[in-house]
């Protein structure tokens, strides 16, 4: 059974940071490109990120783009999201999702919670 | 940036009865190299994680009801539950899996 389990999520001031992680299992995580989705209380869905299998290709939302890295660690099954410069509107449930192929989020986790608030 | 809008925000459908939600991309997502729509469709329900309902925008993912049909070309598409059951209260999402970013619809809600 494929299974994303996220940590990381805080309270955390406004310009603070904080890590994301995602252990993935269930499936061969070092060949599965994956992805950050993010969902602010009561709104809907906002694609942050992706990463392909051997972290050489990064891409983001321009709402992260300077802010968040994505990265992974293959030996470990889990993939991160460090994010800086944290602002109000970053506040919300961040999902990591596996790509089933030409960015197709056909697993999700249940998400951790930032918040970030003075 | 391609920007995706669904109508309409919100549906009241009874049970048993057949419910559409229309998803419109503001550029065509077509993938060249196997000739089908990069579009997605996601079911949310209160508390949960979205699930992929729907790929390649009428392709229906693994254990999905086949009362989940999904249409459209272009850049016009839809999500159709033929019999509304009450386990399909959800918000919906649509998605274009084309170009970064991978934008989702603003969502619809559906109810009984």
């Amino acid at each position: 059974e494929v299974q994303l389990v996220e940590s990381g999520g805080d309270l955390v001031q406004p310009g603070g940071s904080l890590r994301l992680s995602c252990v993935a299992s269930g499936f061969s995580f070092h060949s599965a490109w994956m992805h950050w989705v993010r969902q602010a209380p009561g709104k809907g869905l906002v694609w942050v990120s992706r990463i392909n299998t051997d972290g050489s290709n990064r891409i983001y939302g321009d709402s992260v783009k300077g802010r968040f890295t994505i990265s992974r660690d293959n030996a470990k099954s889990t993939l991160y999201l460090e994010m800086n410069s944290l602002r109000a509107e970053d506040t919300a449930l961040y999902y990591c999702a596996r790509d089933l192929g030409y960015n197709r989020l056909g697993s999700w986790g249940h998400g951790t919670l930032v918040t970030v608030s003075s | 940036d391609i920007v995706m809008t669904q109508s309409p925000d919100s549906l009241a459908v009874s049970l048993g009865e057949r419910a559409t939600i229309n998803c419109k991309s503001s550029q065509t997502i077509l993938n060249s190299s196997n000739n089908k729509n990069s579009l997605a469709w996601f079911q949310q329900k209160p508390g949960q994680p979205p699930r992929l309902l729907i790929s390649w925008a009428s392709t229906r993912e693994s254990g999905v009801p086949d009362r989940f049909s999904g249409g459209g070309s272009g850049t016009d598409f839809t999500l159709t539950i033929s019999s509304l059951q009450a386990e399909d209260v959800a918000v919906y999402y649509c998605q274009q899996c084309y170009s970064s970013p991978f934008s989702f619809g603003q969502g619809t809600k559906l109810e009984i």
